[in-house]
């Protein structure tokens, strides 16, 4: 498929458990990031990556980590899932006129 | 720091109205504006993109103003449907780490 496509689209994971939401592109896009979405919040920046091996932090990384390998996968890992990451995380990425696009959306849920 | 502006949060209309939702920003150095369209539930769904150097952008029933001096935009919908009742958001940018910043958007309900 062409575009964003991000899996699992929905999870339910246990407090404590390593769980990894996975992001691919098939554009080349250089730049890609990711996202959560929570009621009260809108949308807060998770990390950003400008190419391979070139990542950073954004507004909310804590519990978070990321790695980009290739440049069409940019896995995110919560190393310890917490139930303040229940949220639905979108990953995205910016084509060579600067216009932002979405993945479909991961819903997770830490019980 | 760059911040992003929707008013109202949510807005009703009757349908075959036009929708007016404005956005505002604090920083006028931006590359581009961006308008997304968010259904419950979905991601976000690109409307349209102006770029820093054009006025205005148009996709059918919609149309999209830029003035950078002021730092607004304004998203027209022409004679709305039930079907534009979405949430509709504005990003600005990007960094030169190609960064957005985004609005929290606003609900809109085109009642039949």
């Amino acid at each position: 498929d062409a575009g964003i496509t991000q899996s699992p689209r929905y999870k339910i994971t246990e407090t404590g458990r390593q769980v990894t939401l996975m992001c691919h592109q098939t554009w080349s896009h250089s730049y890609m990031f990711w996202y959560r979405q929570d009621l009260g919040h809108g949308l807060r920046l998770i990390y950003y990556s400008a190419a391979a091996d070139i990542t950073d932090k954004g507004e909310v990384p804590d519990g978070y980590v990321v790695s980009r390998s290739k440049t069409e996968n940019f896995p995110l890992t919560l190393e310890s899932a917490t139930r303040s990451q229940t949220s639905v995380y979108f990953c995205a990425s910016i084509g060579t006129s600067y216009e932002q696009y979405f993945g479909p959306g991961t819903r997770l849920t830490v019980t | 720091k760059q911040e992003v502006t929707q008013i109202p949060a949510a807005l009703s209309v009757p349908e075959g109205e036009n929708l007016v939702l404005n956005c505002s920003f604090t920083d006028s150095a931006i590359y581009n504006l961006q308008w997304f369209r968010q259904d419950p539930g979905k991601g976000l769904t690109s409307l349209l993109l102006i770029q820093s150097s054009q006025r205005e952008q148009t996709s059918g029933r919609l149309n999209a103003s830029l003035d950078k001096s002021s730092g607004r935009s304004t998203l027209y919908i022409a004679a709305s449907q039930p079907g534009d009742s979405a949430t509709y958001l504005c990003a600005v940018g990007p960094d030169s780490w190609g960064k957005l910043q985004f609005g929290a958007g606003t609900q809109v309900v085109v009642t039949p």
